[in-house]
């Protein structure tokens, strides 16, 4: 079945620096591809998304871009903030079942000034 | 102005009660969804809804149950909680334009004591 990895975190970085979260995704036909981002407390905000191979979404100074030969979708940002610690999801849209989402296990990002 | 509303915010109960969690969206979206997320951040769908169709994750135990009693509601309700109930959970919807995305609630934390 379809399936979203993400790599683990934590993740801690200074500000300023470059983030990277790996996202490699398994899936039947050509899913839509999507980061969503929870702030602490809160519920999960799209973040971007991208529908096709080659698309790059971007949003916020976030980008990623939908790599279908090597099925990943990872997202980079090249100066992180302390307002960017959250948990990240990477999640596919499953076309064949409503476009539920099916999410990796979230990536929690800390950013120190 | 809230997209995707839930009540409560927040829910203590003990076990073997029966609880409702409402949700209520104002996009005028067509599909709308529940989603568990537990204490390590795994989200996963538990229904997905349509005014024709009602898609149930094989994993959900039937003391869950999805209600809508228009377009804009979908009402979860648990029968006879149990401890592994807790967790927070999330609604959202989608359709128009972007259907594939979806827009989440704020959450409702539900702890089974």
């Amino acid at each position: 079945g379809n399936s979203v990895t993400q790599m683990e975190g934590p993740v801690t970085l200074s500000e300023e620096a470059f983030l990277t979260i790996n996202c490699t995704y398994t899936a039947t036909g050509y899913p839509s591809l999507f980061w969503y981002v929870q702030y602490p407390g809160e519920g999960l905000q799209l973040l971007l998304k991208a529908t096709k191979a080659d698309d790059k979404g971007s949003n916020k100074g976030f980008e990623a871009t939908y790599r279908k030969e090597t099925t990943s979708f990872h997202l980079e940002k090249g100066s992180v903030q302390v307002s960017d610690s959250a948990v990240y999801f990477c999640a596919l849209s499953d076309r064949g079942s409503q476009g539920n989402l099916i999410f990796g296990k979230g990536t929690k990002l800390s950013v120190k000034p | 102005d809230t997209a995707v509303s839930q009540t409560p915010k927040y829910l203590v109960t003990q076990m073997g009660n029966d609880k409702s969690i409402k949700c209520e969206q104002n996009l005028g979206h067509d599909t709308m969804y529940w989603y568990k997320q537990d204490s390590k951040k795994f989200l996963k769908i538990m229904f997905s809804y349509n005014n024709k169709e009602l898609i149930i994750n094989e994993t959900v135990p039937n003391r869950f149950s999805p209600k809508s009693p228009d377009k804009a509601h979908l009402n979860l309700h648990i029968n006879s909680l149990e401890l592994g109930d807790s967790a927070v959970y999330f609604c959202a919807s989608s359709g128009g334009g972007t259907k594939e995305t979806q827009y989440f609630g704020p959450g409702t934390r539900l702890l089974v004591l």
